[in-house]
């Protein structure tokens, strides 16, 4: 079945410095992939999504990228902010069984 | 705000009791799925209804069990709560099953087993 790996477990960066993400996924049938932020006591929450016919797409700060041939999208946050710490999932579905498979999450910390 | 509504958002209870947890799905939304998340661990997922009826099943345990209501709420069942059970309960909801459908989670219901 689908398998999702995400890393870094842990991210800590500058203020105002870059941040990045990675997740690799299993199943070449998947074509649905969000990103979901969970704050300290919170739900997650989606923050950007992206399908399979698109190759990248920018929200503000976040963007996120694709590359359908290697597997694998990646998280980006420019200009990293303290509101920008929490946990980061990343979720791949098809339409196959219509679930979404979740990465481990990653832990990002901005240090001020 | 997600528009998704679980109650109670908080609940302690001992070992080998009985918990209902309770969710609204968004206005609209059919499908409605469940999720554990442990202490600093991943999203772990329970199952997952689809107007009213069982769509599909994760690693959830046989001492738990779940229903969706005809007005599309649902509510989660523990039983014979263990300590290990202690964990963060996300209900979430989506229009559809679909992919490419948005799943919204709420607030969740921090349940402590003592």
């Amino acid at each position: 079945g689908e398998n999702v790996e995400q890393h870094p477990s842990t991210l800590s960066v500058q203020e105002g410095d870059s941040a990045v993400i990675k997740c690799t996924y299993s199943d070449s049938a998947s074509n649905y992939f969000p990103w979901y932020k969970q704050e300290l006591g919170k739900g997650p929450q989606l923050i950007i999504d992206i399908r399979s016919n698109v190759g990248e797409k920018k929200d503000q700060r976040i963007a996120v990228t694709l590359n359908k041939t290697a597997k694998h999208f990646s998280l980006h946050i420019t200009e990293t902010q303290p509101e920008d710490s929490a946990v980061y999932f990343c979720a791949a579905r098809g339409d196959s069984n219509y679930q979404l498979i979740w990465g481990a999450g990653t832990k990002l910390i901005i240090k001020p | 705000d997600s528009g998704v509504t679980q109650t109670p958002k908080h609940l302690i209870t001992a070992t080998g009791q009985r918990v209902t947890l309770r969710c609204s799905p968004r206005s609209g939304d059919l499908s409605v799925y469940w999720y554990q998340q442990s202490l600093d661990q991943g999203l772990q997922f329970l199952i997952q209804y689809y107007n009213g009826e069982e769509r599909a099943k994760g690693n959830i345990l046989e001492r738990f069990s779940a229903q969706q209501f005809p007005d599309l709420h649902s509510e989660l069942n523990l039983s014979s709560l263990e300590l290990g059970d202690s964990a963060l309960y996300f209900c979430a909801s989506s229009a559809s099953p679909l992919s490419g459908n948005t799943i919204y989670f709420g607030e969740g219901s921090w349940l402590t087993v003592v």
